[in-house]
């Protein structure tokens, strides 16, 4: 079964350190786009970073919403089969659920999907005094 | 920066049919997907490439791209349907997701 379990959240002062973990089973996550996403108490979905497949000429490569560039950092290890998203610096909206998911792109000729096919259940992260 | 833009919420009656539009510049141009989300679980893929199904997602589900719209359409509406639904594309090198329509069906 493919599953993502997500860990590492909990409650830090602003300014604040945290990382969190991503643990995949039933598929490679080196050989998948894979994201993380937030949801802020009551807002709506935000793309936070994706990091590409090992696979593809362009490597790690790692893509960044510009709420977060420079503060946080998405990686992996192909050995432990994990996402992480290494998060510097925090602040108050950054308070959220954080959700990693898989995700699965191409072009059919036409035009590129981008498109995320599994989810995990999220872990919370607040960040207050 | 490229939006999708939602209406943030609508109601069905049971067995009625939910359209749920998502705007944005000529996004006929690109992929959109749409994501299930229900309070407290975490969001489901219901179509993808404008108006694919995964496999599980009832055929009720239909997706349709066309100018500057794309539309989530629930045909036969179920209690079971309600939650929020969120649109998302590719632009360029980011993520983008609309701000999300929760349908009510009553």
């Amino acid at each position: 079964e493919v599953q993502l379990v997500e860990s590492g959240g909990g409650l830090v002062q602003p300014g604040g350190s945290l990382r969190l973990s991503c643990a995949a089973s039933g598929f490679t996550v080196r050989r998948s786009y894979m994201s993380w996403v937030r949801q802020a108490p009551g807002k709506g979905l935000e793309w936070v970073s994706l990091i590409y497949d090992a696979g593809s000429y362009t490597g790690s490569t790692t893509n960044y919403a510009d709420s977060v560039k420079g503060r946080f950092t998405i990686s992996r290890d192909n050995s432990k089969n994990t996402l992480y998203l290494q998060m510097n610096s925090l602040r108050a909206e950054d308070t959220a659920v954080y959700y990693c998911a898989r995700d699965r792109t191409g072009s059919t000729g036409d035009y590129y999907y981008y498109y995320m096919d599994v989810w995990g259940k999220g872990t919370t992260v607040t960040v207050s005094s | 920066s490229f939006e999708l833009t939602q209406p943030p919420s609508m109601s069905v009656s049971p067995g009625q049919t939910a359209s749920i539009t998502c705007s944005g510049d000529y996004l006929g141009n690109k992929y959109i997907s749409w994501y299930q989300q229900k309070p407290g679980q975490s969001p489901v893929l219901v179509i993808f490439q404008d108006n694919r199904r995964p496999s599980g997602i009832p055929d009720r589900f239909s997706g349709s791209n066309s100018g500057n719209t794309a539309t989530l359409t629930i045909s036969g509406t179920q209690a079971t349907d309600e939650a929020d639904y969120y649109c998302q594309a590719w632009d360029s090198t980011t993520v983008v997701f609309g701000g999300g329509t929760r349908l009510t069906v009553l």
